[in-house]
């Protein structure tokens, strides 16, 4: 059974600074991963999309990687912004074409000016 | 497009009635999706549908839970008698078939007192 943890659970740091999220995933046999946003009691918005053939993408000021054989992925976050305060969610897909996706807990981020 | 929507964006019910929610995805997206999120965790699986063919169910979707997309087009997933435990965000996700990217509606919280 796929089990997907991020690490940490809460992070507080200053405007401005870069900073890393981190993902991992128990069974490596994953199609796809996908990076969330979600801000307090609203739905999901999706970041960036990880296909199994590619190692990383980026948008804007996000960048995300994907390393299967070590089950790990990253999000960095490049020049922290108060608007980025979210809890970030991973997930990961483990059947082609299914779709259905396998979520971390989420990583709460809170930007302080 | 106006992407995933959902109604209600709230329900409060009182234990042992019935609701029921709907959801609108993008128009072009023959996948639909429901998850469950509880507060502080990830979202987890419920059921998904290929245009009106439910195609698989989760163990955490009991015999009270049932959904439907009858026309290939919205879905609706209804409970019968809730229970507190039913207390969570409902969501909505969908995608084409062939392409990874899930897009999710902003949920339906429902509190069951």
């Amino acid at each position: 059974k796929q089990e997907v943890t991020q690490i940490p659970a809460a992070l507080s740091v200053p405007e401005g600074e870069n900073l890393v999220l981190n993902c991992s995933f128990t069974d490596s046999a994953i199609y796809n991963l996908q990076w969330f946003r979600q801000d307090p009691g609203k739905g999901l918005t999706s970041l960036l999309l990880i296909q199994s053939s590619q190692r990383e993408q980026t948008s804007g000021r996000l960048n995300a990687s994907l390393d299967k054989s070590s089950g790990r992925s990253t999000l960095y976050i490049a020049a922290s912004q108060p608007g980025d305060s979210a809890t970030y969610l991973c997930a990961v897909d483990g059947i082609q074409g299914a779709q259905k996706l396998v979520f971390g807990q989420g990583t709460r981020l809170t930007i302080n000016p | 497009d106006t992407g995933v929507s959902q109604d209600p964006r709230h329900k409060i019910t009182k234990r042992g009635q019935n609701v029921t929610f709907r959801c609108d995805p993008i128009s072009e997206h023959n996948r639909l999706y429901w998850y469950r999120q509880t507060l502080g965790q990830g979202p987890e699986f419920l059921t998904y549908f290929q245009n009106e063919a439910q195609l698989e169910k989760s163990r955490l979707l009991s015999d009270r839970f049932s959904a439907e997309r009858p026309k290939g087009s919205f879905s609706t997933l209804e409970i019968q008698r809730t229970e507190q435990g039913d207390s969570a965000m409902y969501l909505c996700a969908s995608s084409l078939s062939g392409i990874a990217e899930a897009f999710f509606g902003q949920g339906t919280r429902l509190t069951v007192v």
